[in-house]
């Protein structure tokens, strides 16, 4: 089965500065790629997605990138606020066909700290 | 849109006893609901697949006699954890996917078993 692995674990950054999260995948057929942030003892939340369509995606501050042929992906947050404190974690499915996007994989979550 | 809470949030009950969550989908319906378990500071991890009137599909190492699923229309699935104990204790979340759209995730329900 899949198998999504998510760097680093933690990152702590002052406010202002870009944060970056990284994540690789093994299966070379996944096609979807979503990005959640949760706070504590709350929902995931999606925040960004990106198909393997597209290189790249971008909202406001937010940004991903995909790499198919080296099966990475990573997470780019630029201007950090404090509220962008969370775990962000990645995730990615396959979408054989029809409506389903299928079951996600998560991978391990990153506890983001943005310094004031 | 793509509203999906659960039921209840918390609950605590006593070591053997069985607890039902509800998760349902508010606003769309959903043909497939999903149910993970996340410990602390810990990723979310997929027990089962519920698919609207048929039997879920549960992953590996998730025993299907214990967390019972029932998904019985197109915006209620059930969780039952049965005979449960301290070690089932854990945030249980659901997700359900709106057909041609991605998963929404339910609120939670931190459950203890004392």
């Amino acid at each position: 089965g899949e198998n999504v692995e998510q760097h680093p674990s933690t990152l702590s950054v002052q406010e202002g500065d870009s944060a970056v999260i990284k994540c690789t995948y093994s299966d070379s057929a996944s096609n979807y790629f979503p990005w959640y942030k949760q706070e504590l003892g709350k929902r995931p939340q999606l925040i960004i997605d990106i198909r393997s369509n597209v290189g790249e995606k971008k909202d406001q501050r937010i940004a991903v990138t995909l790499n198919k042929t080296a099966k990475h992906f990573s997470l780019h947050i630029t201007e950090t606020q404090p509220e962008d404190s969370a775990v962000y974690f990645c995730a990615a499915s396959l979408q054989a066909g029809g409506t389903s996007y299928g079951k996600l994989t998560f991978g391990q979550g990153t506890i983001l700290t943005v310094h004031p | 849109g793509a509203v999906v809470s659960q039921h209840p949030s918390r609950v605590i009950c006593k070591s053997g006893t069985s607890v039902k969550i509800e998760c349902r989908s508010l606003d769309f319906q959903a043909t497939t609901m999903f149910w993970y378990r996340q410990f602390p500071k810990q990723s979310l991890m997929l027990m089962a697949t519920s698919n609207e009137g048929s039997k879920a599909t549960y992953e590996q190492g998730v025993e299907k006699d214990k967390f019972l699923i029932n998904h019985a229309s197109l915006t209620l699935s059930t969780l039952t954890v049965t005979s449960a104990h301290p070690e089932d204790s854990s945030f249980y979340i659901c997700s359900a996917e709106r057909a041609g759209d991605t998963q929404y995730f339910g609120p939670g329900t931190r459950l203890t078993v004392l």
